[in-house]
C-alpha cells in the first residue's frame, strides 16, 4: 500500500495560484492517484485523478512526473471557500482509500 | 449528478444501543464502502463490500460492526453494541470499479454524525 506525505498546511492569499506537493515514492503500477477535498463536517469530495503527466479539469491540474513519485495539485485562482483539507491517495487493488492526514489549506483575504 | 445519500444525518444513542446507518450508493456503482472520521481526525477505512460480501476490512471492523445489502439500493452500516467512542462521523462511499483504474474513484455520502452518549 503507498504511503503518501504531504504538508501538514499552506497558507495563500485569494486569487493566487497554489500548488500542493504530494510524496507517493512507493506508488505500484497499477495505481492511480486521487485528490480529494474535505471541508468541515463533509464528506471527501473528489477534486482530480490522473496516471501520468497532467490532467486538467475545470477545479484543477494534476501534475505527475514521469517518475510517479510524487504528484502536485494546482489550485488556480484560489478563493475563500477554498479552504479546506486536501486529501492525496494512491489507488491499491482493494479499492480500498487510505487517507493519510492531509494538506490544511487556509485562503486568506 | 447522481449522489450518494445517507440517513440519518445525526444520530444519537445510549451506550451499548445498536444503531443502523443507512447509505443509497450511486445506482450504477459496484462497489461500497464505510469510513468514520473521528472529530479533528483523518478519515479512516472501515470496509470494503462487492458483489455481496466483505472484500476487505480494517483492525478497527471488530465483530461488533457489521455491513449488508437488504435490497437492491440500501448499504447498512451496523454497530451492534455502541460505545462511547463509536462516536464519529461515518462516510458511505461507492465506486464503479475498484483500486487501480480509471473509474474506481470513489464518491462520499455527506455522512452521519453518530454520537454516543
Amino acid at each position: 500500500l503507498a504511503k503518501t506525505t504531504q504538508p501538514i498546511s499552506m497558507d495563500s492569499y485569494e486569487g493566487q495560484e497554489v500548488n500542493i506537493t504530494c510524496s507517493h515514492n512507493n506508488i505500484a503500477t497499477n495505481d492511480y492517484i486521487t485528490w480529494y477535498q474535505q471541508f468541515p463536517s463533509q464528506g471527501p469530495r473528489f477534486i482530480i485523478q490522473g496516471y501520468k503527466t497532467k490532467v486538467t479539469n475545470e477545479v484543477a491540474s494534476l501534475f505527475i512526473p514521469a517518475d510517479r513519485k510524487s504528484s502536485t495539485l494546482s489550485l488556480p485562482r484560489v478563493s475563500l471557500s477554498d479552504t479546506a483539507v486536501y486529501y492525496c491517495l494512491v489507488g491499491d487493488r482493494t479499492g480500498k482509500s487510505t487517507f493519510g492526514d492531509g494538506t490544511t489549506l487556509t485562503v486568506k483575504p | 449528478e447522481p449522489e450518494v445519500t445517507q440517513t440519518p444525518s445525526h444520530q444519537v444513542t445510549q451506550m451499548g444501543q445498536e444503531v443502523i446507518l443507512r447509505c443509497v450508493p450511486i445506482s450504477n456503482h459496484l462497489y461500497f464502502y464505510w469510513y468514520r472520521q473521528i472529530l479533528g481526525q483523518k478519515v479512516e477505512f472501515l470496509v470494503s463490500f462487492y458483489n455481496n460480501e466483505i472484500s476487505e476490512k480494517s483492525e478497527i471492523f471488530d465483530d461488533q460492526f457489521s455491513v449488508e445489502r437488504p435490497d437492491g439500493s440500501n448499504f447498512t452500516l451496523k454497530i451492534r453494541s455502541t460505545k462511547l467512542e463509536d462516536s464519529a462521523m461515518y462516510f458511505c462511499a461507492s465506486s464503479e470499479l475498484a483500486g487501480g483504474s480509471s473509474t474506481d474513484t470513489q464518491y462520499f455520502g455527506p455522512g452521519t454524525r453518530l454520537t454516543v452518549l
